[in-house]
């Protein structure tokens, strides 16, 4: 099974910064790998899917890089509703994998 | 709109059974992939299982595999979980997810797709405990 490493943990930040999120694959997946954003009591939102892609709707500071076993997930300048868990996930194969999320908080 | 909702979480004690459903509207339910993810108390999100389209594959997490049993009707638009033998670790919300192509690539020889979870429900909470 394909491990998925988030880093940071969590990781403080105040409204206006710049955030990069980081996620390791135990082996390539090639650009398989979805991010998810989470806020308390809410089911989990896609952001980002084949690594880079933006889905629909939304916005344009959250970006996506990288290929085989390292990605990123950047938020370009923090707005108040971005402070949620973040979880990148891999969709090379079928036995899905999430990684242990990323919790974002406030300064 | 395009919805999922899910029913049948709830108290249960160890050892015993419980059958979640998930009920899909707005979209052509039979057209899609549909998972079960699942989230323990304060913990991250983990995936359970998979089903295609026409119910002819089917995957689980090492976690349930023999314990639980995906489902769907197409006919009724509706996904199920049946769980047997539960565990105070099968403790958590259960959420069904649409898994959507969202990118196609094909070549001369081959196409490869990149899917998601798009499109989740509220989730339902299930508790095993005596």
């Amino acid at each position: 099974d394909i491990q998925m490493t988030q880093s940071p943990s969590s990781l403080s930040a105040s409204v206006g910064d710049r955030v990069t999120i980081t996620c390791r694959a135990s082996q390539s997946i090639s650009s398989y790998l979805n991010w998810y954003q989470q806020k308390p009591g809410k089911a989990p939102k896609l952001l980002i899917y084949a690594a880079s892609s933006l889905q629909s709707g939304v916005p344009s500071r959250f970006s996506g890089s990288g290929s085989g076993t390292d990605f990123t997930l950047t938020i370009s300048s923090l707005q108040p509703e971005d402070f949620a868990t973040y979880y990148c996930q891999q969709s090379y194969s079928t036995l899905y994998s999430f990684g242990q999320g990323t919790k974002l908080e406030i300064k | 709109e395009v919805q999922l909702v899910e029913s049948g979480g709830g108290l249960v004690q160890p050892g015993g059974s419980l059958r979640l459903s998930c009920a899909a509207s707005g979209f052509t339910f039979s057209s899609y992939s549909m998972n079960w993810v699942r989230q323990a108390p304060g913990k991250g999100l983990e995936w359970v299982s998979y089903i295609s389209s026409s119910s002819s594959t089917i995957y689980y997490a090492d976690s349930v595999k023999g314990r639980f049993t995906i489902s769907r009707d197409n006919a009724k638009n509706s996904l199920y979980l049946q769980m047997n033998s539960l565990r105070a670790e099968d403790t958590a919300v259960y959420y069904c997810a649409r898994d959507s192509i969202l990118q196609s690539y094909c070549s001369s020889t081959s196409c490869s797709n990149t899917d998601a979870f798009d499109i989740w429900g509220q989730g339902t909470m299930v508790t095993v405990s005596s």
